[in-house]
């Protein structure tokens, strides 16, 4: 069965508004989750490491004050997209290593995805 | 600058044909390589994952990787319709972080 789940699957807003993704981890901690974003036909972008207790780091280019992620427990990671606008319209997936992790991180789980939709 | 290119396809195979898959890698810190599997609308799923040099076999799958020509290749032997899918190649660093490639579009001819 899944272990990492994501609320909503789908969420349509209005341009403006602001919209709360959860991740979890169902039977295990992850004190690292990551946040992607894909848009039709491209590939995973790694937005920012969600890290427990503490800040999240971006990547390059992405707005840190747009994208708020709070990791506040070892199974909970939310991203907040704040002042969406059409062009954040994505599909934002969230995954998180089991276990030690590590390089050998075949234990790497994705959630299913998150739809948003900025009319 | 860590990179992942891929062929962005489409690849066309014949059913119960090998279908072969490459992908190349930028920096040379990249420990450890992982092939997904996405459908249209849904997360990728992990097929296999490699981080020494040759090959490794799981089932239909063999990944291939190539740490001096910085590569890595997915063969699928007897492919099935059901195989038709976009192949993620990815690589994996110390902190955990995955960088994936644009993905390969496959399409099984049945």
């Amino acid at each position: 069965g899944a272990v990492v789940s994501q609320h909503p699957s789908r969420v349509i807003c209005k341009s403006g508004t602001s919209v709360k993704i959860e991740c979890r981890s169902l039977d295990f901690q992850a004190t690292t989750m990551f946040w992607y974003r894909q848009f039709p036909k491209q590939s995973l972008m790694l937005m920012a490491t969600s890290n427990e207790g503490s800040k999240a780091t971006y990547e390059q280019g992405v707005e840190k004050d747009k994208f708020l992620i709070n990791h506040a427990s070892l199974t909970l990671s939310t991203l907040t997209v704040t002042s969406a606008h059409p062009e954040d319209s994505s599909f934002y997936i969230c995954s998180a290593p089991r276990g030690a992790g590590g390089i050998f991180t075949d234990t790497q789980y994705f959630g299913p995805g998150t739809r948003l939709t900025v009319l | 600058q860590k990179e992942v290119e891929q062929n962005s396809g489409p690849l066309s195979v014949p059913e119960g044909a090998i279908a072969s898959l490459n992908c190349t890698y930028s920096d040379r810190g990249s420990q450890s390589f992982f092939w997904y599997r996405q459908y249209s609308g849904k997360s990728p799923e992990l097929i296999m994952f490699i981080y020494s040099n040759g090959d490794k076999e799981d089932g239909r799958f063999t990944a291939q990787l190539n740490k001096a020509s910085q590569y890595v290749s997915l063969l699928i032997r007897d492919s099935q319709p059901s195989d038709s899918a976009t192949y993620l190649c990815a690589a994996g660093f110390r902190d955990d972080k995955i960088i994936f490639g644009k993905g390969t579009r496959l399409h099984i001819l049945p």
